[in-house]
């Protein structure tokens, strides 16, 4: 299985901060990766698919990029609804596998 | 829109059969452009993908090796849903339970609300 690695595991910040978490695959998975954010209670939401393209709906704040083993999500200016927790996933191979998420809180 | 709308018992016994079903609108279990896809969430395992079934022709199915020898995922054409039938639970299979659509043979856009399953003598 491809094993998927996030940093960090979590991330103070404030409003207005410009935050980038990144994932790291154990193989080359070209750019099959995406991210999702995950309020409690909620089930995870698309953000960001094939690496870098913004998923409809999504505000331009939200940015990817990355190919082969190393990718990052930047938030341009955090707005307080940005809080939540963050997940990478591969889709390069079945398993699809997951980041262990970030969890990003108030500073 | 698309809606994933999942149903299920909540509690079950070690040694049973855990069923869940996603009924889905917006689109059609069959459509050839997507897989319906289950995945788990617990704080021991993260989330973790468990297989998906989807239609080429004819249907197909994919699951993970840690749960292939359990676990059965089938659609329903009539009733536009798929369900997951996972056999001889454990505690270790208490989780939040999700269903979803990928598309794009990639990314995973539409998501059940989740189903919380408790595995508990």
């Amino acid at each position: 299985d491809i094993q998927m690695t996030q940093s960090p595991s979590s991330l103070s910040a404030s409003v207005g901060d410009r935050v980038t978490i990144t994932c790291r695959a154990s193989q080359p998975i070209s750019t099959y990766l995406n991210w999702y954010q995950q309020k409690p209670g909620n089930a995870p939401s698309l953000l960001i698919y094939a690496a870098s393209r913004l998923q409809s709906g999504v505000p331009s704040r939200f940015s990817g990029s990355g190919s082969g083993t190393d990718f990052t999500l930047t938030i341009s200016s955090l707005q307080p609804e940005d809080f939540a927790t963050y997940y990478c996933q591969q889709s390069h191979g079945i398993p699809y596998t997951f980041g262990q998420g970030t969890n990003l809180e108030i500073k | 829109q698309i809606q994933l709308q999942q149903s299920g018992p909540g509690l079950l016994k070690p040694s049973q059969t855990l069923s869940l079903t996603c009924g889905i609108s917006g689109d059609s279990v069959s459509s050839s452009s997507a897989t319906w896809d289950w995945i788990r969430q617990s704080p021991s395992r993260g989330l973790e993908w468990l297989g998906r079934t989807y239609y080429r022709s004819k249907w197909y199915n994919d699951y993970a090796l840690s749960v292939k020898s359990r676990l059965t995922i089938n659609s329903d054409t009539s009733k536009n849903q798929f369900s997951l039938q996972l056999n001889s639970v454990t505690p270790e299979d208490t989780a939040v339970y999700y269903c979803a659509r990928l598309i794009g043979n990639s990314w995973l856009d539409f998501w059940g609300q989740g189903i919380l399953v408790t595995v508990s003598s």
